[in-house]
């Protein structure tokens, strides 16, 4: 059954470096999501994504964020200056056409020191 | 803003019974409501979807109820299993947008 993957498992970093986040949608899906969740908390939408541009956004997605898909199957979320505040697990999701559910990855745990 | 809100934070049952979790909305009529599944450390996994003008699903054990006017949906777990414990999530949007999600129940179902 195809699955969302997501690369690295686990980053550390140092606040004020940069960072990105690799993942490979389902591949015949069309839209493509980043979520977050902070430990103990609830997950939250980030941006989405869908025909090469940024489609939704939420108050998180600041200039400090970007989303690239690069080629035909990676979708990256890049993180300019991390901060402490930034330290979470991060999840990419992929959805088809039409009414369905989204599809999560297994997340990047981002801890920032 | 919207506001998504499940009813407990953990529901222990035995096994063999139903679990019935509850999930209440306010300041949104969306047109999904979405059940989720998240194990400890692992991404929120696809249950089950159900449509503003649909009342009720199934799929095997699961059942969903959405009411929309209640603002409410039910999820019932029936013949629970020590292996459906983990935290289920309720979620809605509108078609092909962001999800919002609850802070979830964390069903613990014992032997």
């Amino acid at each position: 059954e195809p699955e969302v993957t997501q690369t690295p498992s686990h980053q550390v970093t140092q606040m004020g470096q940069e960072v990105i986040l690799r993942c490979v949608p389902i591949s015949n899906h069309l839209y493509f999501y980043w979520y977050r969740q902070i430990l103990g908390q609830k997950v939250e939408f980030l941006v989405s994504f869908y025909n090469n541009e940024i489609s939704e956004k939420s108050e998180i997605f600041d200039d400090q964020f970007s989303v690239e898909r690069p080629d035909g199957s990676n979708f990256t979320l890049k993180i300019r200056s991390t901060k402490l505040e930034d330290s979470a697990m991060y999840f990419c999701a992929s959805s088809g056409d039409g009414p369905s559910g989204q599809y999560f990855g297994p997340g990047t745990r981002l801890t920032v020191t | 803003s919207q506001k998504i809100e499940q009813n407990s934070e953990a529901l222990n049952i035995q096994e063999g019974k139903t679990a019935t979790l509850t999930c209440n909305y306010t300041n949104y009529s969306p047109a999904y409501l979405q059940w989720y599944r998240q194990d400890p450390g692992r991404g929120p996994v696809f249950l089950l979807l159900i449509r503003e003008n649909e009342k009720e699903k199934r799929k095997e054990r699961l059942k969903v109820t959405f009411d929309t006017t209640l603002k409410q949906s039910l999820f019932h777990i029936t013949a629970s299993q020590p292996a459906d414990s983990a935290t289920y999530l309720c979620a809605l949007n509108q078609a092909g947008t962001a999800l919002i999600f609850g802070k979830g129940t964390t069903l613990s179902v014992s032997s």
